[in-house]
């Protein structure tokens, strides 16, 4: 059964930095592109970005362009998200997840929480 | 960005009811439509791809229909499991964008 493992949230100050990993197992994960989605805590679903299997090809959010970088490891099965600049509206729970061929995400993980704040 | 509108927002019915949520897009999206079932603490789960493709796994009394704008996700006989909040999400452009969700109660 294809495992998502998120870690690396927390509490930042706005204008700080946070690094989110997810450690991906049960799959050839370089045969795959992954995502980012976030959730504020009883709200919907904001997709924030995507990576290409290879690593090749990248994609954002307007809401997180220039403040967001996405990256993958595939020698080590990690997906990570390095965030910026942050703002209190950036507060929210980060699931990482598996993208299929058509955009569609079959398997996310469990999530990680962000909170900005002073 | 293409607008995602889910109706009802919530909706309550029984147990073994015929539940039935929509879902319009703002421009035609032929068929790069989604379905997630998210119980309250854990991750959201696909249960229909391109419309009406049910996932490995996905008991078959969830179906899904439609194409262009408009779509339906159904569930013929309500599980006591079944309770739980549904999105969908269209991938046919960039940046793919989710409902607000419709959340299915007792």
């Amino acid at each position: 059964e294809v495992q998502l493992l998120e870690s690396g949230g927390g509490l930042v100050q706005p204008g700080g930095s946070l690094r989110l990993s997810c450690a991906a197992s049960k799959f050839t994960f370089s045969d795959y592109a992954m995502s980012w989605v976030r959730q504020i805590p009883g709200k919907g679903l904001e997709w924030v970005s995507t990576i290409s299997a290879s690593g090749g090809s990248t994609y954002y959010a307007a809401s997180v362009k220039g403040r967001f970088t996405i990256s993958r490891d595939n020698s080590k099965n990690t997906l990570y998200l390095q965030m910026n600049s942050l703002r209190a509206d950036d507060t929210a729970v980060y699931h990482c997840a598996k993208n299929l061929r058509l955009g569609e995400l079959d398997n996310w993980g469990q999530g990680t929480l962000v909170t900005v704040s002073s | 960005d293409i607008q995602m509108t889910q109706s009802p927002s919530s909706l309550s019915a029984s147990v073994r009811g015929r539940v039935t949520i929509t879902c319009r897009a703002s421009q035609s999206i032929s068929t790069y439509l989604n379905w997630y079932q998210q119980k309250p603490g854990k991750a959201p789960k696909l249960l229909i791809y391109a419309a009406s493709s049910l996932q490995s796994g996905v008991p078959s009394r969830f179906s899904g229909s439609g194409s262009g704008t408009d779509f339906t996700l159904t569930i013929s006989s309500l599980q006591p499991e079944d309770f739980a909040t549904y999105y969908c999400q269209q991938c046919y452009s960039t940046p793919p964008t989710f409902g607000g969700g419709t959340k299915v109660e007792i």
